[in-house]
């Protein structure tokens, strides 16, 4: 089975800290996605990456930046946090081929303070 | 800009009813379409992914078909669980890039 981790279920953090949000996948996917989840405006997709060292940004890039250095891993990054940014993070992985399913993490609970 | 609705935003049945959940998306030029689970404070599980060449996929007791033309896809549900419970989530790939957009869920709850 595909295993999403992502490293943390709940993160509590102060405005204007940089918070690393990191997820890891182990089947070798070539595509990695972060998503935030708010309530009534459902899914939203932040960065893609199809390729390490490659990203490109998705409807809500703002105030967030990512790293792939290794294929099996994608970090978000939120530069300078801020309240707007509490949300459920979800990272999700999958392979190159676009008819297969999206795999994703439990998810990060963040609260930014 | 593809849009992806999914109508009713909750649904509550007593168990052992079939049921049906419906997405409708605005542009019928899709790649694929993916219904997901999400159980409360986890992620999305993977249920069900039509491609766009094909009319309707089935694993156990559910059952997705598309119409690309209509631009409609449902997702039915045969005899109920309350292990059901849960929201369910269809997402519309417009490409070969994998990029999915999501419908904003139906929350299903069975009753025992």
């Amino acid at each position: 089975d595909v295993k999403v981790t992502q490293s943390s279920r709940y993160l509590v953090k102060r405005t204007g800290e940089k918070v690393f949000l990191e997820c890891v996948q182990d089947m070798d996917h070539e595509n990695m996605f972060w998503y935030r989840q708010d309530p009534g405006l459902g899914l939203r997709l932040i960065y893609f990456s199809y390729d390490v060292k490659m990203k490109e940004k998705g409807d809500i890039p703002e105030g967030y930046s990512v790293s792939r250095e290794k294929k099996e891993r994608f970090s978000l990054i939120l530069e300078s946090a801020s309240t707007n940014q509490t949300s459920m993070y979800l990272c999700a992985s999958s392979p190159r081929t676009g008819n297969q399913p999206q795999h994703f993490g439990d998810g990060t609970r963040l609260s930014i303070l | 800009k593809q849009e992806v609705t999914q109508i009713p935003a909750a649904l509550s049945v007593p168990e052992g009813e079939n049921l049906v959940l419906n997405c409708s998306f605005t542009d019928s030029a899709i790649y694929n379409l993916q219904w997901f689970r999400q159980d409360p404070g986890k992620g999305l599980t993977s249920l069900l992914l039509i491609q766009s060449s094909q009319r309707e996929q089935t694993s156990g007791r559910l059952n997705a078909s598309l119409d690309k033309s209509s631009g409609r896809s449902t997702l039915y549900i045969a005899a109920s669980q309350p292990g059901d419970s849960a929201t369910y989530l269809c997402a519309v790939g417009s490409s070969n890039t994998g990029k999915l957009i999501f419908g904003q869920g139906t929350t299903l709850q069975v009753k025992p």
